[in-house]
């Protein structure tokens, strides 16, 4: 069974500073691994989608990367804004079929003014 | 991308009362959906699959005689929670995804909240 670990849990950085949010994954024979945001009491925001032959990928100033072989994955996050204050959630496809997702625990992040 | 809606965003039912939870993918035909519920502080965890037609398929530990899924057709799946209790006040959020799609789409959630 596919467990997804995010560390840290919670998070707290001053407004300017790069930060880097760790997911470890138990199982390799992923499908795809994604990166979403979610606000309080809110749903869902895709961030970063990458597949599992790609090793990293890029949109403005998010980078996520990719080692299936060590089960771990980054979400860079440069120069932190107020508004990247969300809970982040690492999810990962392909134990029990592709579209299958399973979410890790969720780095709740602070950027403070 | 794909949209899918949820309807309602919210709802309020009183305990030992039932309250169905739609699932909408708008542009795109769904063969597959999934339900996910997310208690407090806690991260999202798959409750069940279901493919257009077909019976469910339920995660081990949930009910299915308690969360009834019902995809009868390509755009629309529903969740019945039924006779439900403050325990089962979650978020509930659904996503669609057909056969050749590398992802699936999720929905907006709802907000269930039994008093």
């Amino acid at each position: 069974k596919q467990e997804v670990t995010q560390i840290p849990a919670a998070l707290s950085v001053p407004e300017g500073e790069n930060l880097v949010l760790n997911c470890s994954f138990t199982d390799s024979a992923i499908y795809n691994l994604q990166w979403f945001r979610q606000d309080p009491g809110k749903g869902l925001t895709s961030l970063l989608l990458i597949q599992s032959s790609q090793r990293e990928q890029t949109s403005g100033r998010l980078n996520a990367s990719l080692d299936k072989s060590s089960g771990r994955s980054t979400l860079y996050i440069a120069a932190s804004q107020p508004g990247d204050s969300a809970t982040y959630l690492c999810a990962v496809s392909g134990s029990g079929g592709y579209q299958k997702v399973t979410f890790g625990t969720g780095t709740k992040l602070q950027v403070i003014p | 991308g794909a949209v899918v809606s949820q309807h309602p965003s919210w709802v309020i039912c009183k305990s030992g009362t039932s309250v169905k939870i739609e699932c909408r993918s708008l542009d795109f035909q769904a063969t597959t959906m999934f339900w996910y519920r997310q208690f407090p502080k806690q991260s999202l965890m798959l409750m069940a699959t279901s493919n257009e037609g077909s019976k469910a398929t339920y995660e081990q530990g949930v009910e299915k005689d308690k969360f009834l899924i019902n995809h009868a057709s390509l755009t629309l799946s529903t969740l019945t929670v039924t006779s439900a209790h403050p325990e089962d006040s979650s978020f509930y959020i659904c996503s669609a995804s057909f056969a050749g799609m590398i992802v699936s789409y999720f929905g907006p959630g709802t907000r269930l909240t039994v008093t």
